[in-house]
């Protein structure tokens, strides 16, 4: 069965400091992963995906993350935080349909509330 | 412009009494989705559907259903809501295999 653990339920940086958001994952296949970012009343939007292709996944916005299999982890930075980067953060997995999974069937973490000081 | 628009947006209702959230896309998703947000639980799914007339349960399937008769509709329904199904909903709609979600923008329901 597939499970996302994030660490920290609330983070809090200064603006202009390095955004590191944490998330490991458990999957018995290799996995599809992805980050997904809540703003203040809104639903969900995509920031980034790993689909077995670069471990480095680029998104929107500056984000970034990096796909480290020994490690069971797909953790999310972003070199210089921002007033509106303040959001709820999500990480989720997915097994492919390859492998036997519902490819479009994601888990999704606990989530990780971001809160960026001026 | 592409859309997963869900309605009511908010919603009081009493315990017992049928209620029925609306889900429609205008993207041509196969998958459809609906999520229950908690505090402190993040999201839960409830239901999916890889597409018309297949649909199957998530993690907290107890006390709703759907049904997917067309492909742009995914209605929840609780046919007799209780107050621990007071929670902010979330439909979303992806293309086949993606895992991509295109989220609603959610309807908060209170259940007294």
């Amino acid at each position: 069965a597939q499970s996302v653990t994030q660490l920290g339920s609330h983070v809090s940086v200064s603006e202009g400091a390095l955004v590191l958001l944490r998330c490991n994952y458990s999957s018995s296949v290799p996995p599809y992963l992805f980050w997904y970012v809540q703003y203040p009343n809104q639903g969900l939007q995509l920031l980034l995906k790993y689909t077995s292709a670069a471990t480095l996944v680029k998104g929107i916005n500056g984000f970034e993350a990096e796909f480290k299999k020994s490690e069971t982890s797909f953790h999310l930075t972003k070199p210089s935080a921002h007033m509106s980067d303040a959001a709820e953060y999500f990480c989720a997995v997915s097994e492919p349909a390859n492998y036997g999974g519902s490819q479009g069937n994601l888990i999704f973490g606990k989530g990780t509330k971001l809160s960026v000081k001026p | 412009e592409a859309q997963v628009t869900q309605n009511p947006r908010y919603l009081i209702t009493v315990t017992g009494k049928k209620l029925t959230v609306t889900c429609s896309q205008n993207m041509n998703h196969e998958y459809m989705s609906w999520y229950r947000q908690d505090p402190g639980l993040g999201l839960r799914q409830i239901y999916y559907s890889m597409n018309v007339e297949v649909t199957d349960k998530g993690d907290v399937p107890e006390g709703y259903k759907v049904s997917r008769k067309e492909k742009r509709n995914f209605p929840l329904i609780l046919e007799s809501p209780s107050p621990n199904q007071t929670s902010l909903y979330f439909c979303a709609s992806s293309p086949a295999g993606t895992g991509e979600l295109f989220f609603g923008e959610g309807s908060r329901l209170t259940v007294l």
